[in-house]
């Protein structure tokens, strides 16, 4: 199975702050790399697909990057409503697998 | 708008099988370029993908679970289900069912999610 390592598992930021966050693939999988968000109580919800890509009505201050093992999800200007888990999930090669989460606090 | 509902037992004894059934509205299962799965999420850990099926009956099944699982399909009730036998206290999760787009390589679809308790 391929090994998905996000980076930090949690972090503490304030509104504004321009948030990043890593994982990282045990082998390449090109661009299949999504990103999901998570409130307590509800389904995660999609963010990014194919690495870069925005899903439709996610707001633009989400921007995704990166190739092969290496990949980023910025914030650009951190909002209220934004503090939640996230999760990576790669779509290279069944099984699919998703990081182990990295949990955005105030 | 397409909506996801999972349905099923929220308690399961050990040893039993787990039947969940994912009843899909606003869109028709049979529709081409799309996955129908499960994924699931034991209490305040992360993320595990069970199966998908496609609406030809086509299956992927994670092979941690392939022994024990199947995922059927009724177009006639444009729902699909989970199957897993031989459940034990490690199969105690929130079970999500979500649509897997081939457009986009993603779960862009998911359920509410549903608590299934393994518990004797």
């Amino acid at each position: 199975d391929i090994q998905m390592t996000q980076s930090p598992s949690s972090l503490s930021a304030s509104v504004g702050d321009r948030v990043t966050i890593t994982c990282r693939a045990s082998q390449s999988i090109s661009k299949y790399l999504n990103w999901y968000q998570q409130k307590p109580g509800k389904a995660p919800r999609l963010l990014i697909y194919t690495a870069s890509s925005l899903q439709s009505g996610v707001p633009s201050r989400f921007s995704g990057s990166g190739s092969g093992t290496d990949f980023t999800l910025t914030i650009s200007s951190l909002q209220v409503e934004d503090f939640a888990t996230y999760f990576c999930q790669q779509s290279s090669t069944i099984p699919y697998t998703f990081g182990q989460g990295t949990k955005l606090e105030t | 708008q397409l909506q996801l509902q999972e349905s099923g037992p929220g308690l399961v004894k050990p040893s039993e099988t787990l039947s969940l059934t994912c009843i899909v509205s606003g869109a028709s299962i049979s529709s081409g370029g799309y996955y129908w799965g499960w994924i699931r999420q034991p209490p305040g850990k992360g993320l595990e993908w069970i199966g998908s099926i496609f609406h030809s009956g086509s299956t992927y099944y994670n092979p941690s679970l392939q022994s024990r699982v199947t995922i059927p399909v009724d177009k006639s009730k444009n729902q699909f289900s989970l199957k897993l036998s031989s459940v034990t206290a490690a199969d105690t999760a929130l079970y999500y069912c979500a649509r897997h787009s081939f457009r986009t390589w993603s779960f862009d679809y998911w359920g509410q999610g549903t608590l299934v308790t393994a518990t004797s």
